[in-house]
């Protein structure tokens, strides 16, 4: 079975830096055909896609956010590790990591999220 | 970067109602469009990808069609665990945008 959750703090303070988990099962993250995105959705808007890193370390990221993420993996973990910067009210959102398949680039399985409020 | 725009923004139906929903890529996408669907306090469930494969263990009512830059998402009929918001969501050169969401309500 194929399982992804994500863990880290729920509160943080403005300008502090974000850190998230995503603890995969079931799959490799040296497999070839997959990889792993993070995205974010705020209260009551749509979903934003973050970054995203393929099997060989590859990584892609937002554009209007790139400047404050980084995404990592360690594969022995199965882990993969999204950082974002100088966190602000506005970044207050359920953060997913999900599964892509390369042959589609689709996101086939989903963390359950984890919420993210910035408040001093 | 790649916009991607859908409509209705809101859709009020009835069970048994045929719905269509219309995503459009500001540049060509190719095939590289998926569906989702999301109910309140849950992740999203992926529906079809690359515009018109239906993932596994979705029901054959969802449908996908489209390529370039115009898809649509088609429940053929209606159900009640339909009631909910679906997005579009594109690939492209390393790059992933949804669309806004359309909320389909009941009637």
């Amino acid at each position: 079975q194929v399982t992804l959750k994500e863990s880290g703090p729920v509160l943080v303070k403005p300008t502090e830096t974000l850190t998230l988990t995503c603890t995969v099962s079931g799959f490799s993250l040296s497999n070839a055909r997959m990889g792993v995105s993070w995205i974010r959705q705020p209260p009551g808007k749509a979903l934003e896609w973050l970054a995203h890193i393929f099997s060989n370390d590859e990584k892609s990221y937002s554009t209007s956010l790139k400047s404050r993420l980084t995404i990592s993996k360690d594969t022995s973990k199965s882990q993969v590790v999204l950082t974002m910067t100088n966190m602000d009210p506005v970044d207050t959102a359920t953060y997913y990591c999900a599964r892509t398949m390369v042959r589609s680039y689709g996101m086939d399985v989903w963390g359950q999220g984890t919420t993210v409020t910035v408040s001093s | 970067d790649i916009q991607m725009t859908q409509s209705p923004s809101t859709l009020s139906a009835s069970v048994g109602d045929r719905v269509t929903i219309t995503c459009r890529a500001s540049q060509s996408i190719s095939s590289w469009l998926a569906w989702y669907q999301q109910k309140p306090g849950k992740a999203p469930k992926l529906l079809i990808y690359k515009a018109s494969s239906l993932e596994s263990g979705v029901p054959s009512r969802f449908s996908g069609s489209g390529s370039g830059t115009e898809f649509t998402l088609t429940i053929s009929s209606l159900q009640p665990d339909d009631f909910a918001t679906y997005y579009c969501q594109q690939y492209n050169s390393c790059t992933w945008t949804f669309g806004q969401g359309t909320k389909v309500e009941i009637k």
